[in-house]
């Protein structure tokens, strides 16, 4: 029930292409969903994060696309770069202050120029 | 931007012994957590802490676990007895509206 299932695991994309990340949630209780960006060393990042009552959020080069019925929700990432390189977690959390986050497995980002 | 600072940033200690990971939240923030990531793996929520009482904690943290936050500043976590599986990065965060993660500790037990 508290599960992020994150795929693909790693991905490889041409500078200048879209990077897409997919995630699906089983606990219909959550009702916040963050993508965080993570670089080698670093603590995770919050990049962009959507709530339920909308179907899609950009910003920038970064969309979250939400489908409420199939319990999944995905990044897209536009015109990606090699700084984009870097390992990208979905999450969800009830919106109850100071709530837990969940985090899906992880997704290795290579950009390559 | 401010941040959440931990020290230190890599801790090696033996089997058996206890360690503490310390972190100092964002001054204004009023939610304070652990996480964890074993090497590989995703991230793991260890423990909440609000109004100086721990609000919710995962089934990683038992006994063994502890946190506080004696000074109003600092915000720690006390492992008591290590054992070889605690090795993993532990992130402190702090959250008044948006989360914010430190840079973490990476604890070897050996």
């Amino acid at each position: 029930q508290q599960q992020v299932k994150q795929s693909p695991q790693s991905l490889i994309v041409q500078k200048g292409g879209i990077s897409i990340i997919n995630c699906a949630y089983e606990n219909t209780a959550f009702d916040y969903f963050p993508w965080y960006q993570q670089f080698p060393g670093k603590g995770p990042a919050l990049l962009i994060a959507i709530r339920p009552d909308v179907s899609e959020k950009k910003e920038g080069r970064f969309t979250i696309s939400f489908n409420k019925s199939a319990k999944q929700f995905s990044l897209h990432i536009m015109d990606s770069q090699p700084g984009d390189s870097a390992t990208y977690f979905c999450a969800a959390s009830k919106e109850t202050s100071g709530s837990r986050l969940t985090f899906g497995e992880g997704t290795q980002l290579t950009v390559n120029p | 931007e401010p941040e959440v600072t931990q020290t230190p940033s890599h801790q090696v200690t033996q089997m058996g012994q206890e360690v503490i990971l310390r972190c100092v939240p964002i001054s204004n923030h009023l939610y304070f957590y652990w996480y964890r990531q074993i090497l590989g793996q995703k991230v793991e929520f260890l423990v909440s802490f609000y109004n100086n009482e721990i609000s919710e904690k995962s089934e990683i943290f038992d006994d063994q676990f502890s946190v506080e936050r004696p000074d109003g500043s600092n915000f720690t976590l006390k492992i008591r007895s290590t054992k070889l599986e605690d090795s993993a990065m532990y992130f402190c965060a702090s959250k008044r509206e948006k989360l914010f993660f430190g840079s973490g500790t990476q604890l070897s037990v050996l």
